[in-house]
């Protein structure tokens, strides 16, 4: 069946420092990828997302990078910031339904 | 900005119980969607409803669940009789878009805790 999982479940940075979480997929047919911020007792923030006809995708201060060949994606941030502390979902979809599958999620820790 | 609403933020409730979680999605979308995330797991998709019934729903949504909508803004999902493994945080979403190709926008989630 179809998987999204990272690959860190947590990552510590200094404020300043730019972070970057992994996503890898298995599911061939995902053609549409998204990153959502969730903080503690809260629902998924929309980050940034990208389709499957691009490589490259960037936002303020984020950048989403997706590498069909070996079904990876990865978030960047920017200058990363004590409020960027929060865990990150990846999650994949396709045309073929309606559902996003999900990742398990990597805390990131931001320290000034 | 618009947003996605739900009621109640928390309940506990016994087990057998039947218990019903209320949403209001954004006014415009047309596709609407339940999600459930155990604590520290996954979020996982339960089902996906446009046009007045359910487009697609995961192994989890089994008899016990179903959805309603039962008026032009509010979305409900009702857990019939509830078991201790349905203890979870039930995140509500709404898209302009199917869910495989859009944004979803979720609300901020009712958290079920089952004695």
């Amino acid at each position: 069946g179809e998987s999204v999982g990272l690959h860190l479940p947590t990552l510590s940075v200094q404020e300043g420092d730019n972070s970057i979480i992994n996503c890898a997929y298995s599911n061939s047919a995902s053609d549409y990828f998204i990153w959502y911020k969730q903080e503690s007792g809260k629902g998924p923030q929309f980050i940034i997302d990208i389709r499957s006809n691009m490589d490259k995708r960037q936002g303020q201060r984020v950048t989403v990078l997706l590498n069909k060949t070996v079904k990876h994606l990865s978030l960047q941030i920017a200058a990363t910031q004590p409020g960027d502390s929060a865990v990150y979902l990846c999650a994949g979809g396709s045309q073929a339904g309606t559902a996003l599958i999900f990742g398990k999620g990597t805390t990131l820790s931001v320290s000034s | 900005e618009p947003e996605v609403t739900q009621t109640p933020s928390h309940q506990v409730t016994q087990m057998g119980q039947e218990v019903i979680l209320r949403c209001v999605p954004i006014s415009n979308h047309l596709y609407f969607y339940w999600y459930r995330q155990i604590l520290g797991q996954k979020v996982e998709f339960l089902v996906s409803f446009y046009n007045n019934e359910i487009s697609e729903k995961s192994e989890i949504f089994d008899d016990q669940f179903s959805v309603e909508r039962p008026d032009g803004s509010n979305f409900t999902l009702k857990i019939r009789s509830t078991k201790l493994e349905d203890s979870a945080m039930y995140f509500c979403a709404s898209s302009e878009v199917a869910g495989g190709t859009g944004e979803l926008f979720f609300g901020e989630g009712s958290r079920l805790t089952v004695l």
